[in-house]
């Protein structure tokens, strides 16, 4: 059973700070990991996506994955009270299944003003 | 812009009703898929679809069926709905090798 977990929060972090979340997987042969961003009520929207070990970024965002201990994480830089929502990380495993994406339960993020 | 359009985004259905949930890319993508979201349950699968015709189950395709008879749609059916279907359903296209993209999703309630 592959597994993707994440603190399902809420994760409070004051506006202008660095917010900081985690994504562990089980499936030592995963290959691409996303992170999509949902406000209540509405659908995902993907706002990042790394295929290799280290770093990516992209404007306020920097997702990092460190495959040696099996976590991709998301940094987003100068928190905005917009930033507040539902942030679920997917990991697309080694095969198997549909498209192998398996989906965190997300981390529910609060952006203090 | 990737643009995925489902049919509805609030329905209300009566129980032992037939349901029809459409959803339509115009990226000419392959493969598309559908899920469902519920609180602290997460984003679960219930069927997908490599190409026109070709349906695949997921991790949940019990009580649900679907239809690809052309590329750009993608149809969920309940065959008879039940409460516990009431849920938001969403679905999502890709092209091979890309990341996945959602449709602003339908929040279905069976009555």
């Amino acid at each position: 059973q592959k597994e993707v977990e994440q603190n399902s929060g809420p994760l409070s972090v004051p506006e202008g700070a660095i917010a900081s979340l985690i994504c562990t997987y089980s499936d030592r042969g995963s290959q691409s990991f996303f992170w999509y961003r949902q406000y209540s009520g509405k659908s995902p929207e993907l706002i990042m996506f790394i295929y290799s070990n280290g770093d990516k970024e992209d404007g306020r965002f920097t997702a990092q994955l460190n495959i040696a201990s099996q976590y991709v994480s998301l940094l987003i830089r100068d928190s905005q009270p917009s930033d507040s929502a539902t942030y679920l990380c997917a990991v697309r495993g080694s095969g198997g299944g549909a498209d192998g994406l398996t989906f965190g339960k997300g981390t529910h993020l609060i952006i203090q003003p | 812009d990737v643009k995925v359009t489902q049919s509805s985004r609030y329905l209300v259905k009566r129980t032992g009703e037939k349901v029809f949930l459409e959803c339509v890319q115009d990226m000419d993508h392959e493969n598309m898929f559908w899920y469902r979201q519920d609180p602290g349950l997460g984003l679960r699968l219930i069927y997908f679809s490599y190409d026109v015709k070709m349906k695949e189950k997921g991790d949940i395709p019990e009580g649900y069926s679907v239809s690809r008879e052309k590329k750009e749609r993608f149809s969920l059916i309940l065959e008879s709905a039940s409460t516990n279907q009431t849920s938001m359903y969403l679905c999502a296209t890709r092209q091979v090798n890309q990341p996945q993209h959602f449709g602003d999703g339908t929040r279905l309630s069976i009555l």
